[in-house]
């Protein structure tokens, strides 16, 4: 199977510990991107990286959340110190954007489930 | 970015045509509209994406008012399997290199046999 992958599956921690999730783009891929979804909602944007460079972050990343993505493959997202609000499942998507398309479609990953006790 | 206005949840029978509507009257000439949907438990995957013109795949169908102030995904036949939430959205052409996708809150499509 090429499509994104996500690990862990699942996760769950108690509260003021330390998470990390990885996502492993599919191959080629130069654009990453990280999304939460509560229940009930749609996904939120949380960064973005072209290659090993992340060129966006929402604001809904605060600084206990870190992102890195060092050789331009794999991408690993750390919460710090976690909290209950942050129970949520994390979705990675990446995309490569090809000539004359206009727009790139983003292949998203089956997410990591999140929960903070 | 551009906001889209969907139903929050629709029928269908099995084997019927599902129609989607998404309005989003304040699009801008290079946004291009997109679907993506969510099946249970899934990530979303795109379904199909279109600027002035209806589009075709093999997922569905998108028809775009003439005015681009509306859109509608098609369903021809829908199965069990297209039960999911169908997300509308809007991308802006100029920004479309890694610009973010912006969900709102979908339309959950409920399928009965």
């Amino acid at each position: 199977d090429t499509g994104v992958s996500q690990d862990p599956r699942h996760k769950i921690t108690k509260r003021g510990q330390n998470v990390t999730f990885r996502c492993d783009p599919i191959s080629e891929h130069n654009r990453l991107y990280w999304y939460r979804q509560t229940l009930g909602q749609g996904p939120e944007f949380l960064t973005y990286f072209q290659n090993e460079a992340q060129l966006e972050k929402s604001r809904l990343l605060s600084d206990r959340f870190s992102a890195e993505r060092p050789k331009g493959s794999f991408s690993t997202l750390e919460i710090q110190r976690t909290e209950q609000g942050d129970s949520a499942m994390y979705l990675c998507a990446s995309s490569a954007r090809g000539p004359g398309q206009g727009t790139d479609t983003q292949y998203f990953g089956p997410g990591t489930r999140l929960t903070v006790l | 970015d551009a906001k889209t206005t969907q139903p929050n949840s629709m029928e269908s029978n099995e084997e019927e045509p599902v129609h989607l509507p998404c309005n989003h009257s304040t699009i801008s000439g290079t946004d291009y509209i997109h679907w993506y949907r969510q099946l249970p438990s899934q990530g979303p995957e795109y379904v199909i994406h279109g600027l002035t013109s209806n589009v075709n795949n093999r997922m569905a169908s998108l028809a775009i008012a003439e005015d681009r102030k509306s859109s509608t995904l098609i369903l021809h036949r829908a199965t069990l399997r297209d039960a999911a939430v169908y997300y509308c959205i809007l991308r802006d052409m100029i920004k479309a290199a890694g610009n973010k996708l912006t969900f709102g809150g979908g339309t959950r499509v409920l399928v009965k046999p």
